[in-house]
């Protein structure tokens, strides 16, 4: 098993560009997470898919973000215009079916500077 | 809403000792599920253990041993003769069944193990 997969590793952009990030979830898993991470706010949930359809984008800073998962193999999170304080690791996240209790299994993570 | 609280920041210990790691949670949901996942300096996050609201029973895995006590609300965490390969941060987080799916992380706690 590959495990969840996250492209780029690191990306470096400058402030208005816009940003897109990629993920793969497990094969068989239902559930696709979209978390931030920072040392201010810590492990933050953004957004998570159901069978590739949003269910709570409540995470959502703003419109700048925005969330896809167009098939059950990939998912994409795009930030436009990108701000220095969108800095930050975003980690992708999948598990399978259940309440919840299943655990998540992450990537590796986009580290994202954003100068 | 569900909550999670770990307290303390950073901890450090000399090699072979034990370090305890404390969580405490907040939840109105009578069925929940509660976690710990290690983030070592590499960055990925790192699924441990998982422990669900009907099941008090502690138990102990290699090093990893972990107190859940449902009357103080706690999950606590314990690595026994700890090594240089367990610095990390740890993060509990908490799951519950009808809080559509979210997985609240803690702020985390970082462990340094001192040779």
């Amino acid at each position: 098993d590959a495990g969840v997969i996250q492209s780029p590793r690191h990306e470096v952009t400058e402030m208005g560009q816009e940003v897109t990030l990629r993920c793969k979830p497990i094969s068989g898993h239902d559930y696709l997470f979209w978390y931030r991470q920072t040392m201010m706010r810590g492990l933050e949930l953004l957004i998570y898919f159901n069978n590739n359809v949003p269910i709570d984008d409540s995470g959502m800073p703003e419109d700048r973000f925005s969330a896809k998962m167009p098939n059950a193999s990939f998912s994409t999170l795009k930030i436009q215009p990108s701000e220095p304080r969108d800095s930050a690791v975003y980690f992708c996240a999948s598990r399978g079916r259940g309440t919840g209790g299943s655990p998540l299994h992450f990537g590796n993570g986009t580290r994202l500077t954003v100068t | 809403a569900q909550k999670v609280t770990q307290a303390q920041t950073e901890i450090s210990v000399v090699e072979k000792e034990d370090v305890t790691l404390d969580c405490v949670y907040e939840t109105r949901d009578t069925t929940y599920y509660l976690f710990w996942y290690k983030q070592p300096p590499s960055g990925e996050l790192v699924f441990l253990i998982r422990r669900n609201s009907f099941d008090e029973q502690n138990e102990i895995s290699g090093r990893y041993s972990w107190n859940f006590q449902k009357s103080t609300s706690s999950f606590n965490f314990t690595i026994t003769a700890s090594q240089v390969v367990d610095s990390a941060v740890y993060f509990c987080a908490l799951s519950e069944a009808r809080g559509n799916n979210r997985l609240a992380f803690g702020k985390g706690n970082q462990v340094v193990v001192i040779p």
